[in-house]
């Protein structure tokens, strides 16, 4: 019963490097999220896809790109990544959006 | 100002206090609230899940919300040293995606 799961759990990346960042669920949710987490600022929403086929950005979309790739896998691409990237990342999916949320155990990503 | 306010703390009680967690909100439309546990270097995971009148219980944990006043509680009795972590409320934020609060660090010292 893996529910949701992230890879990798750990990345160090230098300043204008790419890197993608993977999850997947097993509980058949309709609804998929990336949320990053830095101090003092909580979590935050980067996109989501309410939808297998869809996905629409959220609060700080900016330097991300998303793929959902199907129902089970929603991958974040950093294209040319940013210290400012630097944060943990977590996936996380739900039955529908809005409602309860299962998250992944994050990925703590350091760029320098 | 975000729509849900949360105290970051850190908030340390003794073992066996009775523990208050709040959260401020402003659009009276929310239909129900969450509160997540986050515990150090791990990922959330979903503690309570109110509406937005009256009480839930569920063991030591109690969820209120006050109409109101715009507030929502998290009351934790007989704390315990497990209880140590990050506390966040949620809300879903059109349908789409929850929104959290900031999360507010609980320290319960044996």
């Amino acid at each position: 019963n893996a529910g949701v799961t992230q890879t990798p759990k750990f990345q160090v990346l230098k300043t204008g490097q790419s890197m993608t960042l993977q999850c997947a669920q097993d509980m058949n949710h309709n609804s998929m999220y990336w949320y990053r987490q830095d101090p003092g600022m909580g979590l935050r929403l980067i996109y989501y896809s309410a939808s297998e086929g869809t996905t629409d950005k959220g609060e700080v979309p900016n330097g991300y790109n998303v793929s959902r790739l199907n129902k089970r896998e929603f991958s974040l691409r950093l294209e040319s990544a940013a210290p400012s990237q630097t944060s943990v990342y977590f996936c996380a999916s739900s039955v529908n959006g809005g409602t309860e949320a299962f998250f992944g155990q994050g990925t703590r990503l350091t760029v320098v | 100002q975000k729509e849900v306010e949360q105290d970051p703390g850190p908030l340390s009680v003794p073992e066996g206090a009775i523990v208050s967690l709040n959260c401020t909100y402003s659009n009276s439309a929310f239909q129900y609230f969450m509160w997540y546990r986050q515990y150090s270097r791990k990922g959330p995971e979903l503690l309570m899940y109110t509406y937005s009148s009256g009480n839930k219980e569920d063991g030591r944990f109690t969820a209120q919300v006050d109409k109101s006043s715009k507030y929502i509680s998290l009351f934790i009795r007989d704390s315990q040293p497990s209880d140590s972590a990050t506390y966040l409320c949620a809300y879903p934020n059109s349908g789409y995606a929850l929104n959290f609060g900031k999360g507010t660090s609980l320290l319960v010292t044996p």
